[in-house]
């Protein structure tokens, strides 16, 4: 089964404004995280939310769980044009100690 | 601040070639992994590794595949007779332990191409 399929596939925005991006999952999970990817590079670890917690919070990043309906959202507050990247949430499944299982990811641009 | 490094960061190969990946975690790091990312397509799962041993792998992670810790600090990932749909990039991950609240730190990547 897929897991961890965000929408929207594309986002594009103005300096300043906000950026909101979905995730949904299909099964019980241990923790979702969410990652950014600029083009053609690594992933960088943004936040962590464990299947027990509500809300996070790290900087400009607001990151939110609902387990009941298996769904997460990651908001970026007062985007920057250096936030241009792709954005993914991995979710671990509550059977598994270390498999990560990514979604497709949510291009985001930000315009200056 | 650690970070997980890999080299090389781009490797081209000839279909049928073995080629070994390198990677080093960080260091009071006990778990580690390998991903891959087909052009376009999401990162998936290859395989996770503790104490010596495979503790689980994706049904990607056949018998061309191979994980191995050398020494204190390397880890590496080998494909042994190389296919032209292995072209990706390969990201190297590690983390402190398993389980619900632990980060995984990824590296920046091998990218791998097949001719």
């Amino acid at each position: 089964s897929q897991q961890g399929e965000e929408d929207p596939q594309a986002l594009s925005i103005q300096e300043g404004e906000n950026a909101t991006m979905n995730c949904s999952y299909k099964t019980s999970i241990n923790n979702l995280q969410w990652y950014r990817q600029n083009s053609g590079r690594g992933l960088v670890h943004l936040i962590l939310i464990r299947s027990n917690e509500r809300e996070k919070h790290s900087g400009r990043l607001r990151v939110t769980l609902d387990t009941s309906k298996k769904s997460s959202s990651l908001l970026i507050t007062a985007s920057r044009a250096a936030d241009t990247a792709s954005y993914f949430c991995a979710t671990l499944k509550a059977d598994s100690w270390g498999k990560l299982q990514f979604g497709a990811g949510t291009q985001v641009v930000v315009t200056p | 601040e650690p970070e997980v490094t890999q080299t090389p960061s781009h490797q081209v190969t000839q279909m049928g070639q073995e080629v070994i990946l390198r990677c080093v975690p960080i260091s009071n790091h006990l778990y580690f992994y390998w991903y891959r990312q087909i052009l376009g397509q999401k990162v998936e799962f290859l395989v996770s590794f503790y104490n010596n041993e495979i503790s689980e792998k994706s049904e990607i992670f056949d018998d061309q595949f191979s994980v191995e810790r050398p020494d204190g600090s390397n880890f590496t990932l080998k494909i042994r007779s190389t296919k032209l749909e292995d072209s990706a990039m390969y990201f190297c991950a590690s983390s402190e332990a398993q389980g619900q609240g632990l980060t995984q730190f990824f590296g920046p990547g091998t990218r791998l191409t097949v001719l």
